[in-house]
Parts: structure tokens; C-alpha cells; sequence
């Protein structure tokens, strides 16, 4: 099977733009979940998607959002970029949904997001 | 916020000996987690204890549990350079009520295995 994928993989924006990410789960999965990956803050969870509902919310403002498509594909976008959302964005998807007694999420690479 | 502390933040050894890192949470569980990070890239899911589990084996890996003192620890045996990343914990935790569980992230130990 093929692993989780992320585009673009690396991505520079100046502040006050918008920008979109992407993340195929593996075949069969319908749980994606994304986190920001930040030197100062570590892993932050950012929002959980099962079946195309946002299952689960981290404490992150309304300019990060997401969606997930019926192939459960998602997207995530961040509008009016800070510097400090540079960071390392991280998907991961599972099987059943995030929090489950047997969860064992597979992360994709990652996304490098560097706003100027 | 951060629901795992991991400790030490950083630990250097040299290959063949064993690294012991620790992990402390604060509210009740479902089950933990350990994963790895290699260098600025995604997580490997390494092994999972449930809440009712003490300890378990995967290869070189050993983790403990002990939810009276809301601790894990991650044992691996005989280290290898290759075994050079950053390792986290992840605790799914217990809500009631009608939240929904989430997997929620320690703050890492970097290790660093000397060849």
C-alpha cells in the first residue's frame, strides 16, 4: 500500500497570504488528522477529519481550516498568513477514527511552510 | 497544550548501550503511544499500550506503563546510530460526556546514538 502523501512538500508565502495543503491518506482509511509542527510550540493538533466531518478541533484561530473529500483526500488552509505559522505541517491518517483503543496513526513527510 | 512531558529533553549515548526515555502525563487514558521522528520528517508509529497493559515488547523496544503515577517509560535495547531521532509520546486521553478522544503529543526526546 501506498504511504500517506503531502503536496507540495516544501511551500514559501509572505504574510498576508493565503495557502492550501494537501494530504492523500492511505487506501482505506477514512481518519485524517493534521497537526503544526513548531520548534517553540511541538506538535499541535490542529483538527481531525473522519468521513468527510471535522471530528475534533485543536485551539488554533479561524484562519486555519479543513475539509475532507468523499476519496477522504483533505485539505487544509491557512488564510492571512503570520510568520509565525511557519512551520511543519504533519497529516496523519488512520483506519478508525483518532482516539480509538487500537489508534495507530501513519503520518505522511510533511509539508515545510516558510512565510517571509 | 501539551498533555505528555517526556524526559530528558536530549540524551546522547553510545552505540550498544541502552537509551530509557520517560513520559508523564496528566489526566486519565486510553492507551499511549510512542512514536519516532528522524530529522525534520513525519512520525513512525513504534508501539501502543492500552491503559489496562503494564508493559509490552516490540523487538529492542520495552515500554511500562504505570497509571498511578501517570507515567510511560521507552526502553531500547543494544542502540544503534540508525536509532538517532527525536521519540515522542502520545496519550489518547478519556473524555466523558460526550467529547471525542484525540492523540495528544509529548515534548519529545531527541536522541542521539554515538557510533
Amino acid at each position: 500500500k501506498a504511504g500517506v502523501t503531502q503536496t507540495p512538500r516544501y511551500l514559501i508565502k509572505t504574510r498576508g497570504q493565503q495557502v492550501t495543503l494537501s494530504c492523500s491518506p492511505i487506501s482505506g482509511h477514512r481518519s485524517v488528522s493534521w497537526y503544526q509542527q513548531t520548534p517553540g510550540q511541538g506538535l499541535q493538533f490542529l483538527f481531525e477529519y473522519f468521513s468527510e466531518t471535522q471530528r475534533n478541533k485543536g485551539n488554533f484561530p479561524g484562519r486555519f481550516s479543513g475539509r475532507q473529500f468523499s476519496n477522504s483526500r483533505s485539505e487544509m488552509n491557512v488564510s492571512t498568513l503570520e510568520l509565525g505559522d511557519s512551520a511543519l505541517y504533519l497529516c496523519a491518517s488512520s483506519l478508525l477514527p483518532s482516539g480509538s483503543a487500537t489508534d495507530t496513526q501513519y503520518f505522511g513527510p510533511g509539508t515545510r511552510l516558510t512565510v517571509l | 497544550s501539551q498533555q505528555g512531558e517526556e524526559d530528558p529533553q536530549a540524551l546522547s549515548i553510545q552505540e550498544g548501550e541502552n537509551a530509557t526515555m520517560n513520559c508523564s502525563y496528566k489526566t486519565s487514558i486510553n492507551n499511549l503511544q510512542w512514536y519516532r521522528q528522524n530529522s525534520g520528517r513525519g512520525l513512525v508509529h513504534l508501539i501502543l499500550i492500552r491503559s489496562n497493559e503494564r508493559e509490552k515488547h516490540s523487538g529492542r523496544l520495552r515500554v511500562t506503563l504505570d497509571t498511578s503515577k501517570k507515567s510511560s517509560s521507552l526502553l531500547i535495547t543494544a542502540s544503534r546510530a540508525a536509532d538517532t531521532a527525536s521519540y515522542f509520546c502520545a496519550t489518547v486521553t478519556t473524555h466523558y460526556g460526550g467529547a471525542t478522544n484525540k492523540l495528544i503529543f509529548g515534548t519529545g526526546t531527541l536522541l542521539a546514538v554515538q557510533p
